[in-house]
């Protein structure tokens, strides 16, 4: 067990629809890092966020957005979801740029 | 651009050694980490480099060569629970992670 909860553990829903997903750090983690992994693909990076600041984006789509709240605590928002957007959604934190610790992923089908 | 290059995939026999290269090219370097992912399940992080040389942890080990942008992940007496794919990862000058595709490997009996 990493430390990192991520919720909920599996979310099916429909071509158009809107979802969040959510991820609690490790204690004392200030770090959060959103992650997308399609089937049999490498992970894609999304964005970072350093208490409660964005710090980095990836590959994030603009029909995806992430904050993190004044607990530490992620949101990522999928709207508009496609057949594509289907794939594993991990969540890691970490102390500053130390080793990430990720969370059980939320696996995300779109039909 | 920044790269990190790993094969594929890779085969090798219960009980014996294996060798997972990683080669990169990044904006900068502060570090070097290996992950184990299984598949369906949360990478976890199995080994840091900073400074050349050999990390050496149970039946895992990691070697570093900075001047060269290489690395590489080794698995003694390979078992079959060590089926999994293997990630390398550089923290770049703006402690980001460039991540590689990762290595798939498959261990026979």
């Amino acid at each position: 067990d990493s430390g990192v909860t991520q919720t909920p553990k599996h979310l099916i829903t429909a071509t158009g629809q809107r979802v969040t997903l959510r991820c609690s750090p490790r204690s004392g983690d200030l770090s959060v890092y959103w992650y997308q992994q399609s089937l049999d693909q490498g992970l894609q990076f999304l964005i970072q966020y350093y208490n409660g600041e964005e710090r980095a984006k990836g590959n994030i789509l603009e029909r995806f957005s992430a904050q993190q709240f004044p607990d530490l605590h992620s949101e990522l928002n999928l709207s508009s979801l496609e057949l594509g957007d289907s794939a594993l959604y991990f969540c890691a934190s970490s102390v500053r740029g130390n080793e990430q610790f990720f969370g059980p992923g939320t696996r995300l089908t779109v039909l | 651009g920044q790269n990190i290059d790993q094969p594929t995939e890779m085969t090798a026999t219960e009980g014996a050694i294996v060798q997972i290269n990683c080669t990169y090219q990044t904006s900068g370097f502060n570090g070097l980490f290996w992950y184990q992912q299984h598949a369906g399940e949360a990478p976890t992080f199995l080994s840091y480099n900073v400074l050349d040389g050999l990390e050496e942890k149970g039946r895992f080990s990691s070697f570093l060569s900075r001047s060269k942008g290489y690395s590489y992940l080794l698995l003694k007496e390979l078992q079959m629970k060590d089926s999994a794919s293997y990630l390398c990862a550089v923290r770049d000058s703006n402690y980001q992670l460039i991540w590689g595709a990762g290595t798939k490997l498959i261990i026979k009996p």
